[in-house]
């Protein structure tokens, strides 16, 4: 298996531009997530979805930021307008649910920066 | 919700010694906790976990254990190795938010 597939891999975009980012998850994961992660603030988690519905997305920053999951192999995060402080490395991680958790495999992750 | 503490932030050892860093977490319904390695540029990757009903599981020269009445598990790496060098995160999976928190990350550094 590839793993879990995002791209791109670095994007640079002007403030007040949409930026989109995509997710392939790995094969049968039914469990896909989306995290930030910034020296300050760390690894935070951003919104997750259990067989394509979003079941938490306490995480997501405000109403810029939007995430959809049209089926089992592919999920998008977009940024509409972005600004400077969404600079950041976005991860998209998959893993198999079930009654017990299991690993989350993370993607290569993107490295966006708004100037 | 949860709330997973991580410490020291940043450690620094020498070749061959012991390196130990520590995770408190607040909400008795957690009961999964692995534990993330992230090298420079790279993506966090699973290099050991526990679950509640253990309370510690070795693996090489990784161990962690778990203490679940302090609410709080370790990370244990012996014989330290530079390649050992990177950020490690804790983190843990709470069953009624039904979400994994992690820590704020510890930065090991192996010196040869």
């Amino acid at each position: 298996d590839a793993g879990v597939i995002q791209s791109p891999r670095h994007e640079v975009t002007e403030m007040g531009q949409e930026v989109t980012l995509r997710c392939k998850p790995i094969s049968g994961h039914d469990y896909l997530f989306w995290y930030r992660q910034t020296m300050m603030r760390g690894l935070e988690l951003l919104i997750y979805f259990n067989n394509n519905v979003p079941i938490d997305d306490s995480g997501m920053p405000e109403d810029r930021f939007s995430a959809k999951m049209p089926n089992a192999s592919f999920s998008t995060l977009k940024i509409q307008p972005s600004e400077p402080r969404d600079s950041a490395v976005y991860f998209c991680a998959s893993s198999l649910g079930g009654v017990s958790y299991n690993e989350q495999f993370f993607g290569p992750g993107t490295r966006l920066t708004v100037l | 919700g949860e709330n997973v503490e991580q410490h020291p932030s940043t450690l620094s050892v020498q070749e061959g010694d012991s390196a130990v860093i520590k995770c408190t977490y607040s909400d008795s319904a957690s009961n999964y906790f692995p534990w993330y390695k992230q090298e420079l540029g790279k993506r966090p990757q699973l290099i050991i976990d526990i679950r509640s009903n253990v309370g510690e599981k070795k693996d090489q020269r990784i161990a962690v254990t778990l203490n679940k009445t302090a609410k709080h598990f370790s990370l244990h790496i012996t014989e330290t190795q530079p390649e050992d060098s990177a950020v490690y995160f804790c983190a843990a999976w709470n069953t009624g938010f039904q979400k994994l928190v992690f820590g704020t990350g510890t930065r090991l550094l192996v010196s040869p």
